[in-house]
């Protein structure tokens, strides 16, 4: 199974700060990373796609990069209502795995 | 639009089976294979497997074979979770998820499974 490991399980961010937050995967995944904003008591939601392809709806202060095997979803101006919990998930092979998940709380 | 509405929640006994719905519209049901994911009370997010509606072919997760069984109603573009023997650690909100091209850009509103004597 690949695994997906998100080192930072919770991070604090004032209104306007750029944040980002990573993946990295134990072996290629071929782009196939998808990333999932989470809230309390919510369905995920589907952010970013094949690792940099922004959702449709989804606001473009959200984007995602790559490198190698280590995946980056950046928000560039991070506002109220982007304080949730943010997944990672390779769709590259069965079975699918995500990340454990990084928290954005408010500093 | 699209919307998958999924059945309310359910408290089970040990040893138990649960069975899951999810109702899709707004989308040809048979065009997109449906995920079922959980989600364990403050855990992350567990991928249990998928099926293909127009085909009834499935793909479960190791850790659920032989206690998961999905299934699939085109007359009525319902998908279903089948889920035995039930223990205190099967306690989860379960999901489904429309699957297009390799990423669930749809999703259920959850259903608490809750596992309890």
């Amino acid at each position: 199974d690949i695994q997906m490991t998100q080192s930072t399980s919770s991070l604090s961010a004032s209104v306007g700060d750029r944040v980002a937050i990573t993946c990295r995967a134990s072996q290629s995944i071929s782009s196939q990373l998808n990333w999932y904003q989470q809230k309390p008591g919510e369905a995920p939601k589907l952010l970013i796609y094949a690792a940099s392809f922004l959702h449709s709806g989804v606001p473009s202060r959200f984007s995602g990069s790559e490198s190698g095997t280590d995946f980056t979803l950046t928000i560039s101006s991070i506002q109220p209502e982007d304080y949730a919990t943010y997944y990672c998930q390779q769709a590259f092979s069965t079975p699918l795995t995500f990340g454990g998940g990084t928290k954005v709380e408010i500093k | 639009q699209v919307q998958l509405v999924q059945s309310g929640s359910e408290v089970k006994e040990p040893g138990a089976s649960v069975k899951v719905s999810c109702k899709a519209s707004g989308y040809t049901f048979t065009d997109y294979y449906i995920h079922w994911v959980r989600q364990a009370p403050g855990q992350g997010l567990e991928w249990m497997g998928w099926i293909n509606p127009r085909s009834g072919g499935t793909n479960y997760a190791q850790k659920f074979q032989g206690r998961v069984t999905m299934t699939s109603d085109t007359s009525f573009s319902t998908a279903y979770m089948d889920l035995t023997r039930l223990t205190s650690n099967d306690t989860a909100v379960y999901y489904c998820a429309r699957d297009s091209s390799s990423f669930c850009d749809s999703w259920g509103q959850g259903t608490l499974v809750t596992v309890s004597s």
